[in-house]
């Protein structure tokens, strides 16, 4: 199954800015934008936000979503050591009629 | 506040089928529209999509694993079901449940899972 396309890793220092992004095509990401989530160690993943740039409730300000033709991108400014963990995109694939995930980015803050 | 509950052996031969339920409590399985969604995840791997099934018993499957896939659900019991055939070693992952939810836009739907279960470890092994 077609998957979407992520860098496997992004380090950056403490209180900087990670741009994390995710390659897909024109059936998934440049059709709908992607979500994104997030996953610590142990533990079941978190909605970060959802169609580029709509956030639930609770989630940080300090993150956005956006989308530029068949990539999506998310940016975490002022990074903090909570925020070292696994990153995936997804989108739901209309060519496929199949839910896809992108091959996921870690986070590490310096 | 929905939430999740995976539950179901943690151990299943080679060969044989996975039996995996999620019970949904906090809300109606059939409020609002709703899929409801099986994830799986290798350990130290990525996450990948099983399959999502609606209330009215819909229901779509990842194309590499259709053939061995059945999902159903239980509105009596507010609970849906994942049933995976003929496993082998490779099939040995943590199993998440899901809700699957749209956004509507334009002239498309997004689609986001925004309510995850904590998940259950399945080996398979003999």
């Amino acid at each position: 199954q077609a998957g979407l396309t992520q860098p496997p890793s992004v380090s950056k220092g403490l209180r900087q800015t990670a741009t994390l992004t995710c390659t897909g095509n024109s059936n998934n990401v440049g059709n709908q934008g992607a979500a994104w989530l997030q996953q610590h160690q142990g533990h079941p993943p978190k909605l970060l936000s959802y169609r580029n740039n709509n956030r639930p409730s609770g989630i940080s300000e300090r993150l956005s979503a956006s989308r530029s033709g068949n990539t999506a991108s998310l940016t975490i400014t002022g990074l903090q050591p909570e925020d070292e963990a696994d990153y995936y995109c997804s989108a739901w694939d209309s060519s496929l009629s199949a839910y896809v995930f992108g091959t996921g980015t870690k986070v590490t803050v310096l | 506040q929905v939430q999740l509950q995976e539950s179901g052996p943690g151990l299943v031969k080679p060969s044989q089928t996975l039996s995996l339920t999620c019970t949904v409590s906090g809300g109606s399985i059939s409020s609002g529209s709703y899929y409801w969604s099986w994830i799986r995840q290798p350990a130290g791997k990525g996450l990948e999509w099983i399959g999502r099934i609606y209330t009215s018993g819909s229901t779509n499957y990842n194309p590499s694993l259709k053939s061995r896939v059945t999902m159903s659900v239980d509105t009596s019991k507010n609970q849906f079901s994942l049933k995976l055939s003929s496993v082998t070693a490779a099939d040995t992952a943590v199993y998440y449940c899901a809700r699957l939810r749209a956004h509507y836009g334009g002239n498309s739907r997004a689609y986001y899972m925004d309510v995850w279960g904590k998940g259950t470890t399945v080996t398979v092994s003999s």
